[in-house]
């Protein structure tokens, strides 16, 4: 069946460093990907997505980019605040008679110290 | 506020008791999925509805059933309960079942079996 692998967390960074996390999928057809974050105590929150290859989807300063031939949707951003310490979900959307299904991974936690 | 509610926030209930949980979409949405989030099982899609009717099952238990409502409001029903099924469980919703279609989350009812 269709799956999300997300890197391992906690990831540890101080203010303004350089941001990754690593997303790889495996899906049949062309999915949908996701991003999205859960901040402490709330729901989750629709981050950034991309409907097909090569898309790149940017929100808030995080970016991920579609690609299709390594199968991954990793997120970046240039420079991280304390403000987002969350929890990150990759998804994608797998279409079950046409209506959507969410695949998560497991979440990655980013832990951002001043 | 992604303007999704969900009650109780919190339960506590003892093993082989049944609860409810209630869910009301965002207004105009149609789509309602329910969520399961556990440490050990991560965040999974237990079923959808749409306009009423059920169209996409996950990984829910026969022990646990769902409906949509005329006026839109969902309910989770769990029966039986374990140790297991300790859990946050997450409605969420949607204006249409489509495969990018953004899903809005609300914020959670955590359930505690004893």
């Amino acid at each position: 069946g269709n799956s999300v692998t997300q890197m391992e967390g906690p990831v540890t960074l101080s203010e303004e460093a350089f941001l990754t996390i690593n997303c790889t999928y495996t899906a049949t057809g062309y999915p949908s990907l996701f991003w999205y974050v859960q901040y402490p105590g709330e729901g989750l929150q629709l981050l950034l997505k991309a409907t097909k290859a090569d898309d790149k989807g940017s929100n808030k300063g995080f970016e991920a980019t579609y690609r299709k031939e390594t199968t991954s949707f990793h997120l970046e951003k240039g420079s991280v605040q304390v403000s987002d310490s969350a929890v990150y979900f990759c998804a994608l959307s797998e279409m079950n008679t046409g209506f959507q299904k969410l695949v998560f991974g497991t979440g990655t936690r980013l832990l951002v110290s001043p | 506020d992604s303007g999704v509610t969900q009650t109780p926030k919190h339960l506590i209930t003892a093993t082989g008791q049944r609860v409810t949980l209630r869910c009301s979409p965002r207004s105009g949405d149609l789509s309602v999925y329910w969520y399961q989030q556990s440490l050990d099982q991560g965040l999974q899609f237990l079923i959808q509805y749409y306009n009423g009717e059920e169209r996409a099952k996950g990984n829910i238990l026969e022990r646990f059933s769902a409906q949509q409502f005329p006026d839109l409001h969902s309910e989770l029903n769990l029966s039986s309960l374990e140790l297991g099924d300790s859990a946050l469980y997450f409605c969420a919703s949607s204006v249409s079942s489509g495969g990018a279609t953004e899903q809005f989350f609300g914020p959670g009812t955590r359930l505690t079996v004893l």
